[in-house]
């Protein structure tokens, strides 16, 4: 069955250290992956897309990767602020035209 | 970026009654919109895509006479919790695609509505 697998458990950092948040994912081939930070109440909001031939992606503070072979995405946040503190989602594109999300993975930045 | 807006951002309700719940692109205009579903800790749930003009489409086991979905312009889409139960109860949430299309492409979410039935 398919599968997206995110970290249930919320990663404790320190300020000023690097968060990194995993995305597995099962039975997909994506053409590409989306990285959403979620807070809490609120809707999703886009930070970052990448591509299949793509390995790397970076937007300010955040870096994705995206290794189809190992079928993983990481998402790093450099430098982390007490404001990063969110849940962070991420979703693939599928075959049959729909975004898939996983269940999320939460931050806490501790100052 | 666009901005998406629904209205109401939270209701109450009897069991057995109905609500309507509006979703609005105020920038640009949106064939398709997309309504999610989103149970706590959980994993946001596509329930349908609302089609300016034309019937939505449902996702499979999401009943489409318990969720009506209408998209009468371009920028609005309501979808309606009929004879809702407490198992209804959720955080609902629209959105639509930079191209005003499919939903594969970067979303633009609205800001949730959460639904609790009595």
């Amino acid at each position: 069955s398919q599968k997206i697998e995110q970290n249930s458990e919320a990663l404790n950092i320190q300020e000023g250290k690097t968060a990194t948040l995993t995305c597995n994912y099962t039975n997909y081939s994506p053409a590409y992956l989306q990285w959403y930070r979620q807070d809490p109440g609120r809707g999703p909001v886009f930070l970052l897309l990448i591509r299949e031939n793509e390995k790397e992606k970076r937007k300010e503070r955040l870096k994705v990767t995206f290794d189809t072979t190992l079928k993983q995405s990481l998402f790093h946040i450099t430098a982390s602020q007490p404001a990063d503190s969110a849940t962070y989602l991420c979703a693939l594109a599928h075959g049959n035209n729909r975004l898939a999300f996983g269940k999320g993975n939460q931050v806490v930045v501790i100052p | 970026g666009a901005v998406v807006s629904q209205h109401p951002s939270w209701v109450i309700c009897k069991s057995g009654t109905s609500v309507k719940i509006e979703c609005r692109s105020l920038d640009f205009q949106a064939t398709t919109m997309f309504w999610y579903r989103q149970f706590p800790k959980q994993s946001l749930m596509l329930m349908a895509t609302s089609n300016e003009g034309s019937k939505a489409t449902y996702e499979q086991g999401v009943e489409k006479d318990k969720f009506l979905i209408n998209h009468a312009s371009l920028t609005l889409s309501t979808l309606t919790v009929t004879s809702a139960h407490p198992e209804d109860s959720s955080f609902y949430i629209c959105s639509t695609g930079t191209s005003g299309r499919t939903s594969t492409d970067t979303q633009y979410f609205g800001p949730g509505t959460r639904l609790t039935v009595l």
